[in-house]
């Protein structure tokens, strides 16, 4: 069975702090990984997507993959409050996978 | 992404109903997808409805008690049937990004308690 895998936290981090989060997955075959931030009674929203080893940037977030090691990652710097969120791990194996989500508070 | 209608929000409902949820979308999709997520749970898919074709559902979801119907292009209806409280969850739906298919981009979301 294919499985996505993240810490469940929660992580706390301090204002102006990098916030920095995990994912690990099973299938060696999944070609897409994505990031969704789901606000408490929100739907999950899609911040970041990446396909090819090494880092991607987008402003504050940056999405780290090692498709060897069965990893991404995604680092969040200057966190800010309103990033205080559950974030969502998803990988794609023929469907979506998500993981049971790590939810992030920071703290003023 | 394209704009995803959902409806009801929210809705409480009684055991052994049946409650509706439908999804418009603002633009011609070809497949939809039918997430649930329980209570301080990830997401899980129920099944993928294509236009003009039966759903095809996810290990242990089935069509009795999560009936679809796809009638066209740009909406689809979740039915959730003979409720208990075990179905209180929030169920979403989603489509696929317009430049990624790859993407998933989900509806605002149906909340639903069964009492």
């Amino acid at each position: 069975q294919k499985e996505v895998e993240q810490n469940s936290g929660p992580l706390s981090v301090p204002e102006g702090a990098i916030a920095s989060l995990n994912c690990t997955y099973s299938d060696r075959g999944s070609q897409s990984f994505f990031w969704y931030r789901q606000y408490s009674g929100k739907s999950p929203e899609l911040i970041m997507s990446i396909y090819s080893n090494g880092d991607k940037e987008d402003g504050r977030f940056t999405a780290q993959l090692n498709k060897a090691s069965q990893y991404v990652s995604l680092l969040i710097r200057d966190s800010q409050p309103s990033d205080s969120a559950t974030y969502l791990c998803a990988v794609e194996g023929g469907k979506l996978i998500f993981g049971q989500g790590t939810e992030l508070s920071v703290k003023p | 992404s394209a704009v995803i209608s959902q409806k009801p929000s929210r809705d409480i409902c009684q055991r052994g109903t049946s409650l509706t949820i439908q999804c418009q979308v603002d633009s011609q999709v070809t497949m939809m997808f039918w997430y649930r997520q329980q209570p301080g749970q990830s997401l899980t898919l129920i099944a993928t409805a294509n236009q003009g074709s039966e759903a095809t559902y996810e290990s242990g979801f089935v069509i009795d008690k999560f009936p679809i119907s796809r009638p066209n292009l740009t909406f689809s209806t979740l039915t959730v049937s003979n409720m208990s409280p075990e179905d209180s969850s929030i169920y979403l739906c989603s489509v696929p990004g317009l430049t990624s298919s790859n993407e998933a981009f989900f509806g605002q979301g149906t909340r639903l308690t069964v009492v």
